[in-house]
């Protein structure tokens, strides 16, 4: 099992440009998650998907982000444009429908705006 | 709705100290609860689990109790390590996305 895989591990960019970061989920695994880390505001839950479909987007920020599951074994999250407010961790997470399942976690995409 | 509320941080203690995290959680039913950990620079992973009343749940030497009569949930550890130093989050599941606590900033000083 090689967990959730996140990809760029880093990534800094300039003010305006887009970003896009992405997450292959666990194998078999019918939730996806993205979550976002600052220091001011904790872990905030952005979007999840079900089955590849978006259940709940109240979590994005404003338009500049969207998110897309185009396939069970991979999501995108993009930021256009980008804003040095955007400047985090962007975690992704995944989990089998199973009831009472834990949640599984990417190491991270650290987010630099500049 | 579920909540999950934690002790507010930052912790600070030193080493060989014993450790306790407060956890209580609002929810309907009697879901598991979990304790994830998230070290420097990596993201969370599961640290322990309990999956009904009374269970408990232990790993790395931390241990949590299920209690249903008092919803608390909380991390203990006899004698903490500086590679102890992490943030600690609660959790449950709620009806299809996982409900955290805000997380506890917890260092060890040797």
């Amino acid at each position: 099992d090689a967990g959730v895989i996140q990809s760029p591990r880093h990534e800094v960019t300039e003010m305006g440009q887009e970003v896009t970061l992405r997450c292959k989920p666990i194998s078999g695994h019918n939730s996806l998650f993205w979550y976002r880390q600052t220091m001011m505001r904790g872990l905030e839950l952005l979007i999840y998907f079900n089955n590849n479909v978006p259940i709940d987007d109240s979590g994005m920020p404003e338009d500049r982000f969207s998110a897309k599951m185009p396939n069970a074994s991979f999501s995108t999250l993009k930021i256009q444009p980008s804003e040095p407010r955007d400047s985090a961790v962007y975690f992704c997470a995944s989990r089998p429908d199973r009831k009472n399942s834990p949640l599984h976690f990417g190491n991270g995409t650290r987010l630099t705006v500049t | 709705g579920d909540s999950v509320t934690q002790m507010e941080g930052p912790v600070t203690l030193s080493e060989e100290a014993f450790l306790t995290i407060n956890c209580t959680y609002t929810a309907t039913g009697y879901p598991s609860l979990f304790w994830y950990v998230q070290y420097p620079g990596e993201g969370l992973q599961l640290l322990l689990k309990a999956t009904k009343a009374d269970d408990k749940g232990s790993n790395k030497g931390f241990e949590a109790t299920y209690r249903k009569e008092t919803t608390s949930f909380h991390l203990e550890k006899g004698s903490v390590q500086v590679s102890d130093s992490a943030v600690y989050f609660c959790a449950l599941p709620g009806a299809q996305k996982l409900v955290f606590g805000q997380g506890t900033r917890l260092t060890i000083n040797p």
